[in-house]
């Protein structure tokens, strides 16, 4: 059954560099037809998509925020990252990581991680 | 930029009503539309792909249609399991979730 397993820090100060891992496990992330994603969801808050990385680290990134977002992939340890720069309090969140499947659709999710920025 | 919205807002209702929740987008999406379920503390759930097509596993007290703007989910007998929160969310363009409906006895 596949996992998904995100991991980092709780807390980040403002201005800072956000770095989220999410771990892949029971299924390889080199899978064909599908892509891997985060999406995040501030507390008390609606669902907002990031962005997406195909193993061959092909990126597609939500348009608002583009300029401070940058996912990369580690097939060799199953893995893919999530960069978000230039931190606010407005990116105070659960940050899931997720697989989209052949269907388009975000079929297996991470637990989640909450991150909260503040000094 | 494909905007999504959902209602109503919140949905007060018990066990064994039938229930709709609306999702309307601001442009058209054809059948790009996918609703998930979320319960607290808990990651989201996917029940419908395509706008009808219901994913494997997913009960079929659950049901989904529409095309284009306008689409719905329908839990035809509500369950105690079924207290959450819904999302629709397109994927025509990039992906856009709606602001979430709440279902609460």
């Amino acid at each position: 059954q596949l996992q998904l397993q995100e991991s980092g820090p709780g807390l980040v100060k403002p201005s800072e560099t956000l770095s989220l891992s999410c771990s892949v496990s029971g299924g390889f992330i080199s899978s064909s037809s599908y892509y891997w994603g985060w999406i995040r969801q501030p507390p008390g808050k609606g669902l907002e998509w990031i962005g997406s990385i195909y193993y061959s680290g092909s990126a597609y990134y939500n348009p608002s925020l583009k300029s401070r977002v940058t996912i990369s992939v580690d097939t060799s340890n199953n893995q893919f990252s999530l960069k978000l720069t230039s931190l606010t309090a407005a990116d105070t969140a659960v940050y899931y990581c997720a697989r989209r499947s052949p269907e388009l659709i975000f079929d297996s999710w991470g637990q989640g991680t909450l991150v909260t920025v503040s000094s | 930029d494909f905007q999504m919205t959902q209602s109503p807002s919140t949905l007060s209702a018990s066990v064994g009503d039938r229930v709709t929740i609306t999702c309307r987008a601001s442009q058209s999406i054809s059948s790009w539309l996918a609703w998930y379920q979320q319960k607290p503390g808990k990651a989201p759930k996917v029940l419908i792909y395509k706008a009808s097509s219901l994913e494997s596993g997913v009960p079929p007290r659950f049901s989904g249609n529409g095309s284009g703007t306008e689409f719905t989910l329908t839990i035809s007998s509500l369950q105690p399991d079924d207290f959450a929160t819904y999302y629709c969310q397109q994927y025509n363009s990039g992906f856009t979730f709606g602001p979430g409906t709440k279902v609460d006895i």
